[in-house]
């Protein structure tokens, strides 16, 4: 019963390729996210959707497309890969809104190691 | 536009002292303020929530943060570090309220806390 579920774990692949990644959440939540998690450890959130819509979309070359067939899930797949997509990708869920005594944290995958090589 | 300051890269700590991990933000209006542990090769595990009331808030494994508005921080404490807390930490803010693009979750860029024995 994982709550934010991604799949592969490792994704090793040539340059030139186009991969997906898989996420589903089983908690309800009705906004999802994409984070990058480069060699420095630093997390760049990518996309978000509020019930299967875009809302957030930072600047992420087009190469980059996501999709959510439903509010559980949020797929996002890559073409042409190159050496920099190489990062960790991590999808998180969060209810919208929020306060006290409410959820308001985001829940995280365990993350997909993506190696281009 | 959103923030999050983690002006350390590092923090060490001997085993059974007290440990500091600071944070300062920058969000226009009430923030909802958050921090995560990420263990080696794990994705991110929240810790503990500053929503709304309380300015000390409690979190998993001892962990205590504090909510200064006027200093805008949110600096994670534990009265008495234990050699597992070494982790990579991160702070995160995101507006209150609403949804949309305000459900965007913004990080710093982690400190790294070494325990050491």
């Amino acid at each position: 019963d994982t709550a934010v579920s991604q799949t592969p774990k490792y994704l090793v692949t040539q340059m030139g390729n186009d991969k997906s990644i898989k996420c589903e959440q089983n908690l309800g939540h009705d906004t999802m996210y994409w984070y990058k998690q480069d060699s420095k450890k630093f997390l760049k959130i990518m996309f978000s959707y509020n019930n299967k819509e875009l809302i957030i979309n930072e600047t992420v070359p087009n190469r980059f497309s996501p999709k959510s067939p439903d509010k559980a899930h949020l797929n996002l797949h890559i073409n042409s890969l190159e050496l920099g997509d190489s990062a960790v990708y991590f999808c998180a869920s969060s209810p919208i809104g929020g306060g006290l005594g409410k959820t308001t944290e985001a829940f995280f995958g365990q993350g997909t190691r993506l190696t281009v090589v | 536009a959103q923030s999050v300051a983690q002006p350390e890269d590092q923090v060490n700590v001997a085993e059974g002292n007290p440990l500091t991990v600071k944070c300062t933000y920058s969000v226009s209006g009430n923030p909802y303020l958050f921090w995560y542990v990420q263990y080696p090769n794990r994705g991110l595990q929240f810790l503990l929530k500053y929503i709304t009331g309380d300015n000390l808030v409690k979190g998993s494994y001892g962990f205590e943060a504090e909510f200064n508005k006027s200093q805008t921080s949110f600096h994670l404490k534990k009265p008495s570090a234990l050699v597992s807390d070494s982790a990579l930490y991160f702070c995160a803010v995101r507006k209150s309220g609403g949804g949309g693009a305000t459900n965007k979750l913004i990080f710093g860029t982690g400190t790294l806390l070494a325990v050491q024995p």
